[in-house]
């Protein structure tokens, strides 16, 4: 059981273009959540889903798209990168419905640096 | 606002014990999770606490008081494989989490 697998590891993209982060659960997991780490900021939430068929906004979700066709894959899209989205992005999936006490299980990551 | 705030580092001795806080201002609460994060890696779930008081697990311990906004992760008997960032996050209203930017320990030999 590989739990959560994201690709690609580290990307190195030219701004403008459109690039898509895979993540894969194989866990059953309801939810599953794409966060962007920055140094010195906390995890930022960029876009959720609670379960298959639906997603939502986070804190942070401009230049950024998602969907949610079925409970395994959440793929991230950024459709114009720009320099400001270079980041380490984290997915993470959680049992239950994303309520109290749903602890959310992280994917390795994927690095990406937008030049 | 919501805020969650945490030292940046703080530096330990191996074997001794460290205690690491975490203040928290928040839209409503429905709990709070430590996690672990080394270096380059993924964060890896510590602990949740939704009600006042101590909730133990092995060497690590984490507290919470809900009416002063605050917590603390307790490590004891430290070892050189504890040296990581830990994260503090709390469950607002949203059932979002809202995460500290991290505290840095340092074990030292």
């Amino acid at each position: 059981i590989a739990g959560i697998t994201q690709a690609p590891t580290s990307q190195i993209l030219a701004a403008g273009r459109r690039m898509t982060l895979r993540c894969t659960q194989d866990m059953r997991h309801n939810a599953m959540y794409w966060y962007r780490q920055d140094l010195g900021l906390g995890l930022r939430l960029i876009h959720y889903s609670n379960t298959a068929g639906t997603t939502g906004k986070g804190e942070v979700p401009d230049g950024y798209s998602v969907s949610r066709a079925n409970t395994d894959d959440f793929p991230l899209t950024l459709a114009s990168a720009v320099p400001s989205q270079t980041s380490v992005y984290f997915c993470a999936s959680s049992v239950g419905l994303g309520g109290p006490t749903d602890t959310q299980y992280f994917g390795p990551g994927t690095r990406l640096t937008v030049l | 606002g919501q805020n969650i705030d945490q030292p940046t580092e703080m530096t330990a001795t191996e074997g001794a014990i460290v205690q690491i806080n975490c203040t928290y201002q928040t839209s409503g609460f429905n709990g709070l999770f430590w996690y672990q994060q080394h270096a380059g890696e993924a964060p890896t779930f510590l602990s949740y606490n939704v009600l006042d008081g101590l909730e133990e697990k092995g060497r690590f311990s984490s507290f919470l008081s809900r009416s002063k906004g605050y917590s603390y992760l307790l490590l004891k008997e430290l070892q050189m494989k504890d040296s990581a960032s830990y994260l503090c996050a709390v469950m607002d209203s949203n059932y979002q989490l809202i995460w500290g930017a991290g505290t840095k320990l340092i074990i030292k030999p």
